[in-house]
């Protein structure tokens, strides 16, 4: 089982400022099976990247993905209030498919 | 926009059975795999299970495996998750996903609402 481990666990800024997420896996994903998504509270998740760096469908570009192999990185350039919420990163290439435990972006 | 529908949910005792539904619309449902994704109260993400388009295809989280059933009716643009010997663990908000494509390598890019399971006597 790959195992995604992301960090921070919480993340405290302020608007205006860059997030950056981390994401690493216990071993090598492929770049077209790693997605990020967003989750606020009482909302279903979105998604924000798909393929590592992709921007999903009307999603900002303020949203960024990067990273390959076993580190993976979700940024965000410059934080808008409707951004604080809470960041998963997915594999779905490798069975069980699993999800990282989440970053919470707090606001500061 | 794809709209998803997930029904079903409720109370039940330990042992018990429920069956999932998730309505489709907007969307060619019988081209794309689906999941089901659970998320258990103030927990992360976890995923249940996936079915390929034609439903010939299936597969399990080993936490429900020889329990839960994943099934679809692509004449009815619906796809079910029939839960057997429930448990207090299985206690969630179960998602509803369509994957971005046939295969099971994508990862999701549309999601229902939840439908809440809660298991307990």
């Amino acid at each position: 089982e790959i195992v995604l481990t992301q960090s921070p666990g919480t993340m405290s800024l302020s608007p205006g400022e860059r997030a950056t997420l981390s994401c690493r896996a216990s071993q090598s994903v492929s770049s077209s099976s790693l997605a990020w998504y967003q989750q606020k509270p009482g909302q279903a998740p979105r998604l924000l990247i798909y393929g590592a760096f992709t921007r999903a469908t009307g999603i900002p570009d303020r949203f960024s993905g990067s990273g390959s192999g076993t580190d993976f990185t979700l940024t965000i350039s410059r934080l808008e209030p409707e951004d604080f919420a809470v960041y998963y990163c997915h594999q779905c290439g490798s069975s069980p498919i699993t999800f990282g435990q989440g970053t919470r972006l707090e606001i500061k | 926009e794809v709209q998803l529908l997930e029904s079903g949910g409720g109370l039940v005792q330990p042992g018990g059975s429920l069956r999932l539904s998730c309505a489709a619309s907007r969307f060619t449902f019988s081209s794309y795999a689906m999941s089901w994704v659970r998320q258990a109260p103030g927990k992360g993400l976890e995923w249940v299970s996936t079915i390929r388009p034609t439903g010939a295809y299936t597969y399990y989280a080993d936490s429900v495996k020889g329990r839960f059933t994943i099934f679809r009716d692509n004449s009815k643009n619906t796809l079910y998750l029939q839960m057997n010997s429930l448990r207090a663990e299985d206690t969630a908000l179960y998602y509803c996903a369509k994957l971005r494509g046939s295969g099971v390598s994508e990862c999701p890019d549309y999601w229902g609402q939840g439908t809440l399971v809660t298991v307990s006597s």
